[in-house]
């Protein structure tokens, strides 16, 4: 899940494998959600996104699943490379926050080779 | 094509200072969107420009902060009197159709600013 602070959750997998990263989100009236990966250095890279009305989207290489029963998102990254090694964060719009995207944390994905 | 482009990519400024941040949005883009982000943390809403709407201002933190988009294209993010806690990542993005159509916002790379 996704915290606050310094403290950013660490996600370590081996080359190969495949990853998948959470987060928790807030409202249960959101109704758009995104993945976004920031390299160091850069601004967030988009990833995936889905609406509420689907609970899974698929692109290359990343799944995006959406569980509105316990508000959560996940991305699944299949066949993790050393590329894929970044910040990943994920994103909810509602109409309760004036339709802005809120942020996570966010989580770090290390990849070891 | 080119994406969001953001100058300076660094500025270094001493306390007090005033500095300006300028975004170029994707060519079409109707909505563009300030961020800011501190060292290990989240993105963090700052102000929305849609169009000719007038600007969504709720997350600009002092009214030291101001920002401005001429000509539907170009937007400078102004921050007056800095302080160090406005150190941080400002991002700027864009998207097509702005925050109602749920659209895709596409980030620049950031100005990282450090105020002494």
């Amino acid at each position: 899940g996704e915290s606050v602070g310094l403290h950013l959750p660490t996600l370590s997998v081996q080359e190969g494998d495949n990853s998948i990263i959470n987060c928790a989100y807030s409202n249960s009236a959101s109704d758009y959600f995104i993945w976004y990966k920031q390299e160091s250095g850069k601004g967030p890279q988009f990833i995936i996104d889905i609406r509420s009305n689907m609970d899974k989207r698929q692109g290359q290489r990343v799944t995006v699943l959406l569980n509105k029963t316990v508000k959560h998102l996940s991305l699944q990254i299949a066949a993790t490379q050393p590329g894929d090694s970044a910040v990943y964060f994920c994103a909810e719009k509602s109409w309760e926050y004036g339709n802005k995207l809120v942020f996570g944390a966010g989580t770090i994905l290390r990849v070891k080779s | 094509g080119a994406g969001v482009s953001q100058s300076p990519s660094n500025k270094v400024t001493e306390k007090g200072k005033d500095v300006e941040l300028r975004c170029d949005p994707i060519s079409g883009h109707t909505a563009l969107y300030w961020y800011r982000q501190s060292l290990g943390q989240g993105l963090e809403f700052l102000i929305y420009f849609q169009g000719n709407s007038a600007p969504d201002k709720s997350g600009l933190p002092s009214d030291r902060f101001s920002a401005e988009r001429t000509g539907g294209s170009v937007s400078t993010l102004t921050i007056q009197r800095t302080q160090q806690e406005d150190s941080a990542v400002y991002l700027c993005a864009s998207s097509s159709r702005g925050l109602a159509g749920g659209e895709t916002q596409y980030f620049g790379p950031g100005t990282r600013l450090l105020v002494l």
